[in-house]
């Protein structure tokens, strides 16, 4: 069965920057791209970006260009997702999640990265 | 950026009743190669989301057949034929059509 297991909590300082993990497994690993999604407190659902994680095709929204880099390890299976330059604005729970068929098809648990002071 | 706005985002229920929400897109979810790539997820207490619908009316598998999905275009409806204490939550309409993906504000379903 697809399962997506990212990293545990994060405690970062203001201007500091946070790189989580997301672990693939029960599917091919470089036969879907992956999301990075995040949800601030309380709050709805942002798209970070995508990667494929065989190649080196990324794509952010112009908000995060600049401040995110999504990486992959094909040896692994695992993508990772950088943030720079941390604001408590960043404070959220990051989520990878599978572009499987017709998109967002597998969530991993979520990674609580935490900017405070 | 397509805006995805949903209604009710506050939405009472009772138990063994139906429920419905709306989401519409700012523009049409038709993609070139014909498909709607139209999501609906929930999001229990303390959970991650989970995909419920896809391509507007496809339903996940393991999803009770109580949910539905339906609508083309702009206009998209969720339903639930009748709620059960489990459904309680947050249910995010999201659009897979156009870059940048974009979701919708999220209506929160309480018994």
């Amino acid at each position: 069965q697809v399962q997506l297991v990212q990293s545990g909590a994060e405690v970062k300082k203001p201007g500091a920057s946070v790189k989580v993990s997301c672990k693939a497994s029960g599917y091919i690993f470089t036969q879907w791209f992956m999301h990075w999604v995040r949800q601030a407190p309380g709050q709805g659902l942002e798209w970070m970006g995508i990667i494929d994680p065989g190649g080196s095709f990324t794509s952010y929204p112009q908000k995060f260009q600049g401040r995110v880099t999504m990486t992959g390890d094909t040896s692994t299976g695992t993508v990772y997702m950088e943030v720079r330059s941390l604001r408590s604005e960043d404070t959220a729970v990051y989520y990878c999640v599978r572009a499987g068929p017709a998109d967002f098809d597998f969530w991993g648990q979520g990674t609580l990265v935490t900017v405070s002071s | 950026d397509v805006v995805m706005t949903q209604s009710p985002l506050s939405l009472p229920v009772t138990l063994g009743q139906p429920a419905s929400i709306s989401c519409r897109s700012s523009q049409s979810l038709v993609h070139s190669d014909g498909n709607t790539y139209l999501i609906w997820s929930q999001q229990r207490p303390g959970q991650s989301p989970r995909r419920l619908i896809y391509k507007v009316s496809d339903r996940d598998s393991g999803v009770p057949d109580r949910f539905s999905g339906s609508g083309s275009g702009t206009d998209f409806t969720l339903k639930i034929s009748r709620v059960e204490a489990e459904d309680v939550g947050v249910y995010y309409c999201m659009q897979a059509t156009h870059w940048p993906r974009t979701f919708g504000r999220g209506t929160r379903l309480e018994i």
